[in-house]
């Protein structure tokens, strides 16, 4: 089986540009989530999506946002880069049955640079 | 709210010796999971374990090992008989189920094995 797939690997913005990242998760695994990991926050959640909608979110301005597509592959945008938006992103796929939770398993990342 | 601590930032050691990391959470789901997860310089967290909050029962896998203990609210993982290739980044999660699908990550514990 295929494992989480993430593109691009590596990007380079200016600030208060905008910026796309896919994820396509492991085949069967309906629910995806990301993650920003830097320094000096380490690694903080973003928000969770399941069946096309999102179910979870975490502390992060509004120009973070993502959605899902009816094949569960997932995108985030940031909009309006800041300096402080340079970042490992990570996504995370896992398969959720009934009210059970399971192992996520992620992606290589996408290290985005702002300058 | 959920928090994770690894309190140790960095363990160097040489091949062939025991690693033990340790991690404190702090829930007041009674349901949770807990996890360790591995990052190597490549970046891609790689899933080692996972134990429910209602299995307290402690196990090897290999070289893994790891203790449960919910008295002390307490996940500790050990390495035994360390080589290079277990040079990473190790982090401990928690993902509470009243919370949703979110991972709560502690700072991680950079562990070097030197030959």
């Amino acid at each position: 089986k295929a494992g989480v797939t993430q593109t691009p690997r590596y990007l380079i913005k200016t600030r208060g540009q905008q910026v796309t990242l896919s994820c396509s998760p492991i085949s069967g695994h309906r629910s995806v989530s990301w993650y920003q990991q830097t320094p000096g926050q380490g690694l903080q959640f973003l928000f969770e999506y399941f069946s096309e909608t999102q179910r979870n979110k975490g502390n992060f301005p509004g120009r973070f946002s993502g959605r899902q597509f009816s094949n569960s592959r997932s995108e985030m945008n940031v909009s309006t880069l800041e300096l402080g938006d340079s970042a490992l992103y990570l996504c995370a796929s896992s398969f959720v049955r009934g009210g059970d939770y399971n192992e996520q398993f992620f992606g290589p990342g996408t290290r985005l640079t702002v300058l | 709210a959920q928090k994770v601590t690894q309190a140790q930032t960095e363990i160097s050691v040489v091949e062939k010796e025991d690693v033990t990391l340790d991690c404190v959470y702090e829930t007041r789901d009674t349901t949770y999971y807990l996890f360790w997860y591995k990052q190597p310089p490549s970046g891609e967290l790689v899933f080692l374990i996972r134990r429910n909050s209602f299995d307290e029962q402690n196990e090897i896998s290999g070289r893994y090992s790891w203790n449960f203990q919910k008295s002390t609210s307490s996940f500790n993982f050990t390495i035994t008989a360390s080589q290079v290739v277990d040079s990473a980044v190790y982090f401990c999660a928690l993902l509470s189920k009243a919370a949703g699908n979110k991972l709560t990550f502690g700072g991680g514990t950079r562990v070097l094995v030197k030959p």
